[in-house]
């Protein structure tokens, strides 16, 4: 059974700082893996999508890399502003037909 | 496109009640999926269709749970009778393609609170 694993469970940052949120998965017989980001009230909206043949996916100020060797999957943010304060989740996509989500990271970034 | 939509967005029910949550998924996606979410639990698939058949319902927790989709275009999630412990924010999800390759599209969420 997949199991997804983010930490840390909260971080705050000054703005400016660059950080990288970590994503771990035990199944490395994963199709993909996907970014999404969660807004207090609000629903997921979707990142960066990689593919298990990728090594990684840049969106703007947004990298997120995948390593399925090791089992991991990080999310690079450059120079944090405050509108990137949320609640970020990874989840794995296995050949079991399941998503399965890690317990996210809820990051501050302060002014 | 305006995304996945769900209905109602607040649903404050008493205990025995029957709850009918609605979604409409992106025009032209082949998969629809419906997940619950908690403080507890965090993020559950419940259910998921392939072009408005339902493919696994392992994560359904009990038989109070249905979900149906008559047409690409609607699908429902009902709970009869409700419970407190159901009290959760219920997620739609549509992709273009399945767990293999396609990306994730959620809707706002139904928040359902059960008196």
């Amino acid at each position: 059974k997949q199991e997804v694993t983010q930490i840390p469970a909260a971080l705050s940052v000054p703005e400016g700082e660059n950080l990288v949120l970590n994503c771990s998965f035990t199944d490395s017989a994963i199709y993909n893996l996907q970014w999404f980001r969660q807004d207090p009230g609000k629903g997921l909206t979707s990142l960066l999508l990689i593919q298990s043949s990728q090594r990684e996916q840049t969106s703007g100020r947004l990298n997120a890399s995948l390593d399925k060797s090791s089992g991991r999957s990080t999310l690079y943010i450059a120079a944090s502003q405050p509108g990137d304060s949320a609640t970020y989740l990874c989840a794995g996509n296995t050949n079991a037909g399941k998503s399965t989500f890690g317990d996210g990271t809820t990051l501050t970034v302060k002014p | 496109d305006a995304g996945v939509i769900q209905s109602p967005r607040h649903e404050v029910t008493e205990m025995g009640q029957e709850v009918t949550l609605r979604c409409k998924p992106i025009s032209g996606h082949d998969y629809l999926f419906w997940y619950r979410q908690t403080m507890m639990r965090g993020l559950e698939l419940l259910i998921y269709f392939n072009n408005n058949v339902p493919i696994d319902d392992s994560g359904m927790p009990e038989d109070r749970f249905s979900a149906k989709m008559p047409n690409a275009s609607f699908s429902t999630l009902k709970i009869q009778p409700s419970e407190p412990r159901d009290s959760a924010v219920y997620f739609c999800a549509s992709s273009l393609g399945g767990f293999d390759t396609g990306e994730l599209f959620f809707g706002e969420g139904s928040r359902l609170t059960v008196l």
